[in-house]
Parts: structure tokens; C-alpha cells; sequence
């Protein structure tokens, strides 16, 4: 079994700048997250989807911060400036429903300079 | 709000020995379920072991075993026979039942010397 995809592996961008990292979740899954871990925390939740639908964004920063999982499938996010505080790896997770096992890409090292 | 707390940064153990990693919780939740997962340096988190909170019994994976205390709020995680390829970071996480979002702690960083 294929397991979750996750571009680029690194990227390294000037602040102020965009930025977008992909996801393509393990095939059936209808539940997808993103996570923002930055260096010496734990992960933390930025959205969940279901599908094509947003269950959760409560902790995305919406200015900066975009999501989207069209068709259901593949997930792009997005940040647009990009700040220093933004440097942090970001994983993806999918699962096959709401309070399943979670299955995690290897992430985006992104630095911002 | 749920909070998840790993008191210990660092922890080091000599191969074959038997180490234990401490994580306490906080929530008002009845129905949850309390997760180790372990972070290579290949950054992909892996499921250790799953405890749902209804259950008295104590999980286990091989040479991976919790102690969980619900009234204390505690979910410790031992490992038995450590392995050089334990080392890695690990994290402490809770899900609310049937709601799919993991609350992690800060992660204790485990180095198993030969």
C-alpha cells in the first residue's frame, strides 16, 4: 500500500515571499490533515478535511494561510506572505474516516530567511 | 481545551535496558483514546501504540507497554530490550472520541546507546 505523499522535501524561501506545499493522502481516504511543527513542539493541527469540506480551521492563520482539497483527493496549502516564524516542518496525515488511524507523509522542511 | 504534557526532554538508555517515558494529560472527556507515536529523524510520524480510554487493560505491542492511569491522567510508555533503532523523538498525543484531531505534546527525545 502507497502511503501519503508529500512535496516538496525541503524549501527554503525569502520572507514575504508564496509558497505551497502538496499532499496526495493514501487511496480511500476521506479524512485529510495538516500540521505545523515547528522545531523542538509537538505537531500542531492547521485544518482537517473530509472530503472536500473543511471540519476544522479554527487554528489556520487566514491571512496568510490557504487550504484546499479539491475533488476530495489531493490537498494543496498554501502561505502567502510567507514570515520567519513560518519556518517549521509541515506534515500531512490522512485516514479512512473521522477518528481513524492516522497515516503521516514525511513532511516540507520549509525556512524562511 | 485539552492539554498533553511530556515533562522529560531528553532521555537516554543503554542497549537492552528498559526505559520509560512519561506523559500526562488534561481533559474533561470521558471517551478518548491516547497515543505514542515515535519521529525518526526521517520525520514520519509512526504509530507505537493506541490505548482507547474505556478500556482497563493496559495495551501492548511487543516490547512497547503503557501504564495508564485515567484517574491520575497519566499514560506512560515502556520499552523493554531497547534497540538502537529506537532512537528517535517521541510524542505523547489525544484524540477526543470521534473527533480525528491529535493533540500532541512537546515530544521527549530518546537516545539508545550500544
Amino acid at each position: 500500500e502507497a502511503g501519503v505523499a508529500q512535496s516538496p522535501r525541503y524549501k527554503i524561501i525569502e520572507k514575504r515571499q508564496s509558497v505551497a506545499f502538496w499532499c496526495n493522502p493514501i487511496s480511500g481516504h476521506a479524512t485529510l490533515y495538516w500540521y505545523q511543527q515547528i522545531l523542538g513542539q509537538g505537531p500542531k493541527l492547521l485544518i482537517q478535511f473530509q472530503n472536500n469540506g473543511v471540519v476544522d480551521d479554527s487554528q489556520l492563520p487566514k491571512d496568510r494561510f490557504s487550504a484546499e482539497r479539491l475533488k476530495g483527493v489531493d490537498s494543496t496549502l498554501k502561505i502567502q506572505p510567507a514570515k520567519l516564524e513560518d519556518s517549521a516542518v509541515y506534515l500531512c496525515a490522512t485516514s479512512q474516516g473521522v477518528g481513524e488511524k492516522l497515516f503521516f507523509g514525511s513532511g516540507t522542511q520549509l525556512s524562511v530567511l | 481545551a485539552q492539554t498533553v504534557t511530556q515533562s522529560q526532554p531528553e532521555m537516554s538508555v543503554q542497549e537492552a535496558e528498559t526505559v520509560t517515558l512519561s506523559c500526562t494529560y488534561d481533559t474533561s472527556e470521558n471517551n478518548y483514546y491516547l497515543f505514542w507515536y515515535k519521529q525518526p529523524p526521517s520525520r514520519q510520524m509512526i504509530l507505537v501504540i493506541r490505548q482507547e480510554a474505556y478500556k482497563q487493560q493496559n495495551a501492548t505491542e511487543n516490547r512497547f507497554s503503557v501504564n495508564f492511569q485515567k484517574a491520575a491522567k497519566s499514560f506512560s510508555l515502556k520499552i523493554s530490550d531497547s534497540q538502537l533503532g529506537d532512537t528517535a523523538m517521541y510524542f505523547c498525543a489525544f484524540m477526543k472520541h470521534r473527533q480525528g484531531n491529535l493533540i500532541f505534546g512537546k515530544g521527549t527525545k530518546l537516545s539508545v546507546k550500544p
